[in-house]
Protein backbone atom coordinates (compact mmCIF):
# COMPACT_ATOMS: atom_id res chain seq x y z
CA UNK A 1 0.00 0.00 0.00
CA UNK A 2 1.57 3.28 -0.98
CA UNK A 3 0.91 6.56 0.74
CA UNK A 4 -1.34 8.88 -1.07
CA UNK A 5 0.03 11.90 -2.16
CA UNK A 6 -0.17 15.42 -0.38
CA UNK A 7 1.92 18.67 -0.64
CA UNK A 8 4.08 18.96 2.60
CA UNK A 9 3.03 22.34 3.62
CA UNK A 10 0.37 24.86 2.25
CA UNK A 11 -0.18 28.57 3.67
CA UNK A 12 -2.24 31.44 3.93
CA UNK A 13 -3.46 34.42 5.34
CA UNK A 14 -5.92 34.94 7.86
CA UNK A 15 -9.48 35.07 6.04
CA UNK A 16 -8.20 33.47 2.59
CA UNK A 17 -9.00 30.22 1.06
CA UNK A 18 -6.71 27.25 1.06
CA UNK A 19 -7.11 24.01 -0.69
CA UNK A 20 -5.01 20.61 0.58
CA UNK A 21 -4.65 18.41 -2.78
CA UNK A 22 -4.81 14.47 -2.12
CA UNK A 23 -3.62 11.81 -4.82
CA UNK A 24 -3.77 8.11 -5.74
CA UNK A 25 -1.75 6.05 -7.35
CA UNK A 26 -3.35 2.50 -6.71
CA UNK A 27 -7.27 1.52 -7.05
CA UNK A 28 -8.02 4.02 -3.79
CA UNK A 29 -8.88 6.98 -4.28
CA UNK A 30 -10.39 7.37 -7.70
CA UNK A 31 -12.44 4.28 -7.20
CA UNK A 32 -14.34 4.33 -4.20
CA UNK A 33 -16.07 7.88 -2.58
CA UNK A 34 -14.61 6.81 0.53
CA UNK A 35 -12.56 9.93 0.86
CA UNK A 36 -11.85 11.22 4.94
CA UNK A 37 -9.86 13.83 5.73
CA UNK A 38 -8.45 14.51 9.29
CA UNK A 39 -7.37 17.18 11.39
CA UNK A 40 -4.61 16.93 13.39
CA UNK A 41 -3.56 19.28 16.23
CA UNK A 42 0.07 19.44 17.73
CA UNK A 43 0.44 16.53 20.40
CA UNK A 44 -3.33 15.67 19.81
CA UNK A 45 -4.91 12.43 18.12
CA UNK A 46 -6.44 13.38 14.30
CA UNK A 47 -10.09 14.30 14.66
CA UNK A 48 -12.00 13.80 11.35
CA UNK A 49 -13.60 16.70 9.31
CA UNK A 50 -14.63 14.87 6.26
CA UNK A 51 -15.80 11.72 4.90
CA UNK A 52 -17.29 10.32 1.91
CA UNK A 53 -15.56 12.76 -0.21
CA UNK A 54 -17.35 15.68 0.85
CA UNK A 55 -19.59 15.13 4.15
CA UNK A 56 -19.20 17.23 7.46
CA UNK A 57 -19.68 14.92 10.59
CA UNK A 58 -21.66 16.98 13.23
CA UNK A 59 -19.72 20.01 15.14
CA UNK A 60 -17.19 20.81 12.21
CA UNK A 61 -16.96 23.99 10.99
CA UNK A 62 -18.60 24.81 7.18
CA UNK A 63 -15.13 26.07 6.68
CA UNK A 64 -14.14 23.14 5.92
CA UNK A 65 -15.27 21.29 2.51
CA UNK A 66 -14.21 18.38 0.45
CA UNK A 67 -14.05 17.34 -3.30
CA UNK A 68 -13.56 14.94 -5.61
CA UNK A 69 -12.21 14.79 -9.53
CA UNK A 70 -10.87 11.50 -11.02
CA UNK A 71 -7.69 10.12 -8.60
CA UNK A 72 -7.36 13.20 -6.81
CA UNK A 73 -9.46 14.58 -3.71
CA UNK A 74 -9.07 17.89 -2.17
CA UNK A 75 -9.83 19.46 1.15
CA UNK A 76 -10.78 23.57 1.07
CA UNK A 77 -10.29 25.77 4.04
CA UNK A 78 -12.21 28.95 3.40
CA UNK A 79 -11.79 32.34 6.07
CA UNK A 80 -8.34 30.84 7.18
CA UNK A 81 -8.11 31.18 10.76
CA UNK A 82 -4.93 30.82 13.45
CA UNK A 83 -7.11 27.86 14.85
CA UNK A 84 -6.74 26.24 11.85
CA UNK A 85 -3.04 25.46 12.08
CA UNK A 86 -2.38 22.03 12.33
CA UNK A 87 -1.57 18.80 10.25
CA UNK A 88 -3.82 17.64 7.89
CA UNK A 89 -4.27 13.95 6.86
CA UNK A 90 -6.62 12.44 3.71
CA UNK A 91 -6.98 8.67 3.63
CA UNK A 92 -9.07 6.23 1.50
CA UNK A 93 -10.71 3.38 1.68
CA UNK A 94 -8.60 0.82 0.03
CA UNK A 95 -10.54 -1.43 -1.42
CA UNK A 96 -11.49 -5.48 -1.28
CA UNK A 97 -11.40 -6.31 2.31
CA UNK A 98 -11.21 -3.61 4.75
CA UNK A 99 -8.72 -1.32 4.34
CA UNK A 100 -7.46 2.16 4.46
CA UNK A 101 -4.23 4.12 2.87
CA UNK A 102 -3.23 7.92 4.41
CA UNK A 103 -1.82 10.27 2.55
CA UNK A 104 1.67 11.78 4.04
CA UNK A 105 0.38 15.24 5.82
CA UNK A 106 0.33 18.74 4.81
CA UNK A 107 1.27 21.11 7.12
CA UNK A 108 -1.29 24.36 7.03
CA UNK A 109 0.33 27.36 8.25
CA UNK A 110 -1.51 30.65 9.04
CA UNK A 111 0.64 33.55 8.45
CA UNK B 1 -20.05 8.79 21.45
CA UNK B 2 -17.46 6.04 21.36
CA UNK B 3 -14.74 6.88 23.34
CA UNK B 4 -11.29 4.55 23.36
CA UNK B 5 -8.74 4.51 26.05
CA UNK B 6 -5.31 2.26 25.17
CA UNK B 7 -3.05 0.77 27.48
CA UNK B 8 0.19 -1.13 27.82
CA UNK B 9 3.76 -0.89 28.45
CA UNK B 10 5.60 1.95 27.08
CA UNK B 11 8.47 0.55 26.24
CA UNK B 12 9.29 -3.01 24.28
CA UNK B 13 12.59 -4.43 23.76
CA UNK B 14 13.97 -5.30 19.87
CA UNK B 15 12.26 -8.84 18.95
CA UNK B 16 9.71 -9.11 21.79
CA UNK B 17 6.31 -8.29 21.47
CA UNK B 18 4.24 -5.11 21.75
CA UNK B 19 0.64 -5.74 23.29
CA UNK B 20 -1.80 -3.18 23.75
CA UNK B 21 -5.44 -2.87 25.22
CA UNK B 22 -7.96 -0.47 24.04
CA UNK B 23 -11.33 -0.01 26.35
CA UNK B 24 -14.41 1.13 24.51
CA UNK B 25 -17.01 3.00 26.41
CA UNK B 26 -19.94 4.48 25.13
CA UNK B 27 -21.07 1.68 22.64
CA UNK B 28 -20.98 -1.53 22.63
CA UNK B 29 -17.70 -3.52 20.77
CA UNK B 30 -20.34 -5.82 19.10
CA UNK B 31 -22.52 -2.87 17.62
CA UNK B 32 -21.35 -2.65 14.63
CA UNK B 33 -18.04 -0.84 13.75
CA UNK B 34 -14.91 -2.46 13.19
CA UNK B 35 -12.04 -1.88 15.72
CA UNK B 36 -8.91 -1.20 14.57
CA UNK B 37 -5.06 0.14 15.14
CA UNK B 38 -3.42 2.88 13.40
CA UNK B 39 0.39 4.16 14.27
CA UNK B 40 2.15 7.30 13.79
CA UNK B 41 6.12 7.50 13.79
CA UNK B 42 7.51 10.47 15.43
CA UNK B 43 7.19 13.47 13.14
CA UNK B 44 5.59 10.98 10.65
CA UNK B 45 2.46 10.65 8.99
CA UNK B 46 -0.92 8.04 9.71
CA UNK B 47 -0.52 3.73 9.08
CA UNK B 48 -2.87 1.55 9.37
CA UNK B 49 -2.23 -1.61 11.25
CA UNK B 50 -5.09 -3.53 11.34
CA UNK B 51 -9.40 -3.91 12.39
CA UNK B 52 -11.16 -6.62 13.77
CA UNK B 53 -15.24 -6.78 13.52
CA UNK B 54 -16.96 -7.85 16.99
CA UNK B 55 -17.38 -11.37 15.27
CA UNK B 56 -13.57 -11.73 15.33
CA UNK B 57 -12.72 -11.64 11.53
CA UNK B 58 -9.36 -9.23 11.01
CA UNK B 59 -7.86 -7.08 8.46
CA UNK B 60 -4.33 -6.42 8.24
CA UNK B 61 -1.96 -3.89 6.74
CA UNK B 62 -0.26 -6.71 3.97
CA UNK B 63 3.06 -5.11 5.15
CA UNK B 64 2.76 -6.18 8.61
CA UNK B 65 0.24 -9.06 8.41
CA UNK B 66 2.79 -11.66 9.41
CA UNK B 67 3.52 -10.07 12.55
CA UNK B 68 0.15 -8.90 13.94
CA UNK B 69 -2.70 -10.31 15.80
CA UNK B 70 -5.72 -9.23 17.26
CA UNK B 71 -8.15 -10.37 19.24
CA UNK B 72 -11.97 -8.86 20.67
CA UNK B 73 -13.55 -9.37 24.16
CA UNK B 74 -17.00 -8.29 24.16
CA UNK B 75 -17.27 -9.31 27.74
CA UNK B 76 -15.07 -6.37 28.66
CA UNK B 77 -16.07 -4.33 25.71
CA UNK B 78 -12.08 -4.02 25.14
CA UNK B 79 -9.95 -5.28 22.03
CA UNK B 80 -5.97 -5.49 21.81
CA UNK B 81 -3.41 -5.91 19.34
CA UNK B 82 -0.20 -7.95 19.56
CA UNK B 83 3.04 -7.26 17.28
CA UNK B 84 5.47 -9.48 17.68
CA UNK B 85 9.59 -9.27 16.05
CA UNK B 86 9.10 -5.23 16.52
CA UNK B 87 12.23 -3.09 15.70
CA UNK B 88 13.33 0.36 16.43
CA UNK B 89 11.53 1.58 13.79
CA UNK B 90 8.46 0.87 15.36
CA UNK B 91 8.59 3.15 18.30
CA UNK B 92 5.46 5.18 17.29
CA UNK B 93 2.58 6.41 19.20
CA UNK B 94 -0.16 3.79 18.46
CA UNK B 95 -3.60 5.02 18.44
CA UNK B 96 -6.89 2.72 18.59
CA UNK B 97 -9.97 3.29 16.38
CA UNK B 98 -13.29 2.80 15.52
CA UNK B 99 -13.97 2.69 11.99
CA UNK B 100 -16.34 1.66 8.92
CA UNK B 101 -15.72 3.27 5.77
CA UNK B 102 -13.83 5.90 7.05
CA UNK B 103 -11.95 6.05 10.54
CA UNK B 104 -15.01 7.97 13.02
CA UNK B 105 -13.28 7.94 16.73
CA UNK B 106 -9.26 7.93 17.89
CA UNK B 107 -8.43 7.48 21.16
CA UNK B 108 -6.05 9.84 22.53
CA UNK B 109 -2.95 7.19 21.68
CA UNK B 110 -0.10 5.87 23.62
CA UNK B 111 3.57 6.51 23.08
CA UNK B 112 5.25 2.97 22.28
CA UNK B 113 9.28 2.75 22.99
CA UNK B 114 11.21 0.23 21.36
CA UNK B 115 14.38 0.11 23.39
CA UNK B 116 17.00 -2.23 24.62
Amino acid sequence: QSALTQPASVSGSPGQSITISCTGINSDVGSYKFVSWYQQLPGKAPQLIIYEGNKRPSGVSNRFSGSKSGDTASLTISGLQAEDEADYYCCSYGGGTISYVFGIGTKVSVL
Amino acid sequence: QVQLQESGPGLVKPSETLSLTCAVSGYSISGGFYWGWIRQSPGKGLEWIGSIYHSGSTYCNPSLRSRVTMSVDTSKNQFSLNVNSVTAAETAVYYCVSSGWHVDSWGQGILVTVSS
